[in-house]
């Protein structure tokens, strides 16, 4: 089964400290990973996806095949930063996520 | 707009009834989920549907059964609620792109 483990269930940073979420994946293949953020009474949503390769609210992620890692990171995290993290493998239509990293930025 | 509904925000049930969790979405996608968020444990899923009438267990099944007669909709059934199932759930549906979430049911069974 393809797994992803985030190591990680809380994670505390001061506002415009760099911020970095852990994610370990453990399958072969070329993955195709995804971060999904939950807000405060917001409904569970994608951040980004490995594919697009793109940034999105200041946050990108490398697929580190070596590592078998895809870490979400942020040179300067905001307050609105606050919210519950989620990394999921490629939705081979059993969409399993890891457990979850709590950030909170504080001022 | 991808819409995923679930048919309530908040229950509160008895030990031992029989309740039902409704999931309904309208863009006509194949793979729906449900899981429980609970503090700490993350986001857990308990079963899933590829197709109409097709159903597969999660990693917490136990408890739990489903039923997905129609592709828009999928239902997450608790045969005799225990108060170990109070919970948050949520309900997907998913392209291979993206899943979609429902605002959430918070489940209290007293």
């Amino acid at each position: 089964a393809q797994r992803v483990t985030q190591p990680e269930k809380l994670l505390s940073v001061f506002k415009g400290a760099p911020v970095e979420l852990k994610c370990n994946y453990s399958y072969s293949g070329s993955p195709e990973l995804f971060w999904y953020v939950q807000y405060s009474r917001q409904r569970l949503q994608l951040l980004l996806r490995h594919i697009s390769r793109e940034s999105i609210k200041g946050f990108t992620a490398d697929l580190n095949k070596g590592e078998t890692s895809f870490h979400l990171k942020k040179p300067f995290a905001q307050e609105e930063d606050s919210a519950m993290y989620y990394c999921a493998p490629p939705n081979d239509y059993k969409l399993s996520f890891g457990a979850g990293t709590t950030v909170t930025v504080r001022a | 707009d991808v819409k995923v509904t679930q048919s309530s925000r908040y229950l509160v049930k008895r030990t031992g009834e029989k309740v039902f969790l409704e999931c309904v979405q309208d863009m006509d996608h194949e793979n729906m989920f449900w899981y429980r968020q609970d503090p700490g444990l993350g986001l857990r899923l308990i079963y899933f549907s590829y197709d109409v009438k097709m159903k597969e267990k999660g990693d917490i099944p136990e408890g739990y059964s489903v039923s997905r007669e129609k592709k828009e909709r999928f239902s997450l059934i608790l045969e005799s609620a225990s108060t170990n199932q109070t919970s948050m759930y949520l309900c997907a549906s998913s392209l291979p792109t993206e899943a979609f979430f429902g605002q959430g049911t918070r489940l209290t069974v007293v």
